[in-house]
């Protein structure tokens, strides 16, 4: 099945420790999106990549890095993870930016920070 | 600035119907998505709405109507399992997805 995968699924550091997540898609979409959700809060687009074109919110701390080395598969990186970054990181594809084009999620990575 | 409002929890009975509204005030319109997500899961999607009107899929209908800025999500005959967050989000005229905080559904027996 065509799908959205996201490992680790669970990921516990320390204050200050770099982690990164991992993000593939068999879709073959061109479009991956990084997310991150609180409890109980919308999901806030940290970045996203057109291809191989990085689009950057502009409230997205600098602390939130990104890397996309081919379509499959997309990195985050938090180089200096503070407790306030302890959240539900969601990954979502989409097969473009037009207006029909729906954002397929994987199934998260719950980010604890120590 | 945007925004998308829906009630923060609605609580229901299993079997009936219950309807989740969403109003929204974004920079262009270019449609209007319902997730669905159940605790500690990623959103799963439910609907696309572009026009105004009634789109049915099963147990599930969402309506819309661009000029007065409003979607409500129908879910007919409830079952448990519909326990969730239902998120309601708009594509504005970039193309962003801007989000909804969600409506945390409760189903009781």
């Amino acid at each position: 099945d065509a799908m959205v995968i996201q490992n680790p699924r669970y990921q516990v550091t320390q204050f200050g420790k770099p982690v990164t997540l991992s993000c593939s898609q068999t879709l073959n979409h061109n479009v991956m999106y990084w997310y991150q959700q609180k409890s109980s809060q919308a999901p806030k687009l940290l970045f996203h990549y057109y291809d191989k074109d990085f689009n950057n919110e502009a409230d997205t701390p600098d602390n939130f890095q990104s890397r996309r080395p081919n379509t499959s598969f997309c990195f985050l990186d938090i180089r200096s993870p503070g407790l306030g970054d302890a959240a539900m990181y969601l990954c979502a594809t989409s097969e473009g930016r037009e207006e029909t084009d729906t954002q397929y999620f994987g199934p998260g990575t719950r980010l604890t920070v120590l | 600035g945007q925004n998308i409002d829906q009630p923060t929890e609605m609580t229901a009975t299993e079997g009936a119907i219950v309807q989740i509204n969403c109003t929204y005030q974004t920079s262009g319109f270019n449609g209007l998505f319902w997730y669905q997500q159940h605790a500690g899961e990623a959103p799963t999607f439910l609907s696309y709405n572009v026009l105004d009107g009634l789109e049915e899929k099963g147990r599930f209908s969402s309506f819309l109507s661009r000029s007065k800025g409003y979607s409500y999500l129908l879910l007919k005959e409830l079952q448990m399992k519909d326990s969730a967050s239902y998120l309601c989000a708009v594509r504005d005229s970039n193309y962003q997805l801007i989000w909804g905080a969600g409506t945390k559904l409760i189903i009781k027996p």
